[in-house]
C-alpha cells in the first residue's frame, strides 16, 4: 500500500529547534492533512497532533505542526532529552480508505 | 480515562491462527471506528485493518486481506482480530487504536511472534 515519505533521522543539538517533514500526495496529506506520533523504545505511539496543528490536552506547545499542499511539518523547539524518540506521520488515504504511515524519523538530541 | 487493552498475543507456527482482542473503556465505544495496526521488530508502523462503529463496514491491507477478519462486540465494548494462515513476516506488535479525527489512543500492544 501507498505510504508517506520521512527522513530516517535528524540529529539536533538540546536546546535547539527541530523541523521533521512528511510527503504525501492529493489523497493523503494534501486531502485531510496529517497527524503526528511520538514513539519511545518499548513504548505505544503517543499522538501530539491532528488535522495539521490540532493538539490533545496535554500535549506541550513546544510541538507544532503545519501543511504546505503535499507536504506536513513538525516543529519542536526547545529539544530536550525527553524528545529523543521515533517520530510518525499519518494521514487518511481517501483512495485507499485505509491509514498510511510514513516510515518514522528517529530524532537524536545531541 | 480512555483506555484499551489488547490480549491473545502469543507464539504459533507459520499457517496457524491466533485470534486478538482489544477491550475498551472510558468512552462511548459504538461512536468510534477501531483500527489494528502492526508494526515488526525495529521497524515501523503499518495499518492493518478498520471496523465501523456498527460493526458493519470493514477493511484490511491488502497484505492480510482475506486472512485476517476484525470483528467487534460493541455489549463487551471489545473488538477483534481473527488471524489465519499466519506467516513469518506477520510478527510484529498488534496495537487496537481508537480513531477521533485521528488515531488517537493505542493501546500498549500484544506480541505476535509466527515462527517455526
Amino acid at each position: 500500500q501507498a505510504g508517506l515519505t520521512q527522513p530516517p533521522s535528524v540529529s539536533r543539538d538540546l536546546r535547539q529547534t527541530a523541523t521533521l517533514t512528511c510527503i504525501g500526495d492529493s489523497n493523503t496529506v494534501g486531502n485531510q492533512g496529517a497527524a503526528w506520533l511520538q514513539q519511545h523504545q518499548g513504548h505505544p505511539p503517543k499522538l501530539l497532533s491532528y488535522r495539521n496543528n490540532n493538539r490533545p490536552s496535554g500535549i506541550s506547545e513546544r510541538f507544532s505542526a503545519s501543511r504546505s499542499g503535499n507536504t506536513a511539518s513538525l516543529t519542536i523547539t526547545g529539544l530536550q532529552p525527553e524528545d529523543e524518540a521515533d517520530y510518525y506521520c499519518s494521514a487518511w488515504d481517501s483512495s485507499l480508505s485505509a491509514w498510511v504511515f510514513g516510515g518514522g524519523t528517529k530524532l537524536t538530541v545531541l | 480515562e480512555v483506555q484499551l487493552v489488547e490480549s491473545g498475543g502469543g507464539l504459533v507456527q507459520p499457517g496457524e491462527s491466533l485470534r486478538l482482542s482489544c477491550e475498551a473503556s472510558g468512552f462511548t465505544f459504538t461512536n468510534h471506528w477501531m483500527h489494528w495496526v502492526r508494526q515488526a521488530p525495529g521497524k515501523g508502523l503499518v495499518w492493518v485493518s478498520h471496523i465501523d462503529g456498527d460493526g458493519i463496514a470493514t477493511n484490511y491491507a491488502g497484505s492480510v486481506k482475506g486472512r485476517f477478519t476484525m470483528s467487534r462486540d460493541n455489549a463487551k465494548n471489545t473488538i477483534y482480530l481473527q488471524m489465519d494462515s499466519l506467516r513469518v513476516e506477520d510478527t510484529g506488535v498488534y496495537y487496537c487504536t481508537k480513531e477521533a479525527g485521528s488515531l488517537e489512543i493505542w493501546g500498549q500492544g500484544a506480541m505476535v511472534t509466527v515462527s517455526s
